[in-house]
């Protein structure tokens, strides 16, 4: 699976915006864009993921470039409970990669009131 | 529906000893995956079951082994502890391996080892 490199950190203020960058320079053709997130000390939770349409489902919007080298995770309006690690993962999909994730070290996002 | 339960939450072992955790996945689940996470080395998969048959596993030695049976409920067990195993234990679980559904997560099994 293609490696993945996200800020180590943001802010965002409540209610606001929240745009997660991921820089996935190496995809492949047959790789998905995933992202997760981690609230402290739970299990991470599934977002959103694309191949190379913008996505968008009741969480969050997915923008991925063009040339598939890059995406970004909106989170249109931001609340507290926003505040969690965000993880970019891309990953094929198909028999030998069954359901295997690899994590990075995601972006630590603070939503500040 | 119910979503990914693990037990124990919590366990404390001390060095040497072995443990066994279990994960019982989403109704109709038959993949489950296991991960361990430390601050040190982050969120790392350990193994995937699917159809009582392990499918796929990470960098981990033989100390850590699992199963699943037929209902899909899975376990993973770690012999011989050491200090180093401390850590959050997560299990996910999919309908369908390789397909590129989302997986959802339990809340984890937090082992220290003493």
């Amino acid at each position: 699976d293609a490696k993945t490199t996200q800020p180590p950190s943001m802010d965002c203020a409540e209610g606001r915006a929240a745009n997660l960058p991921c820089n996935h320079s190496t995809i492949s053709g047959n790789e998905y864009v995933y992202w997760y997130r981690q609230i402290h000390s739970q299990g991470p939770q599934y977002i959103i993921h694309g191949l190379k349409n913008n996505e968008t489902n009741e969480m969050a919007s997915l923008i991925i470039t063009e040339d598939r080298k890059s995406s970004t995770l909106i989170l249109p309006h931001a609340t507290l409970r926003d505040t969690a690690v965000y993880y970019c993962i891309v990953r094929a999909l198909g028999e030998t990669s069954g359901s295997r994730l690899t994590f990075g070290e995601g972006t630590q996002l603070t939503v500040n009131p | 529906k119910a979503g990914v339960t693990q037990t124990p939450r919590y366990l404390i072992k001390t060095r040497g000893q072995q443990v066994t955790l279990s994960c019982s996945p989403i109704s109709g689940h038959r993949s489950v995956s296991w991960y361990q996470q430390t601050p040190g080395q982050g969120l790392q998969f350990l193994f995937e079951y699917f159809s009582e048959t392990q499918r796929n596993k990470g960098n981990f030695p033989g100390r850590f082994s699992g199963r699943q049976f037929s209902n899909s409920r899975s376990e993973m067990n770690v012999s011989t502890l050491e200090l180093g195993d401390s850590a959050l234990y997560l299990c996910a679980s999919s309908s369908l391996p390789g397909t590129g559904g989302e997986q959802f997560f339990g809340p984890g099994t937090r082992l220290t080892v003493l």
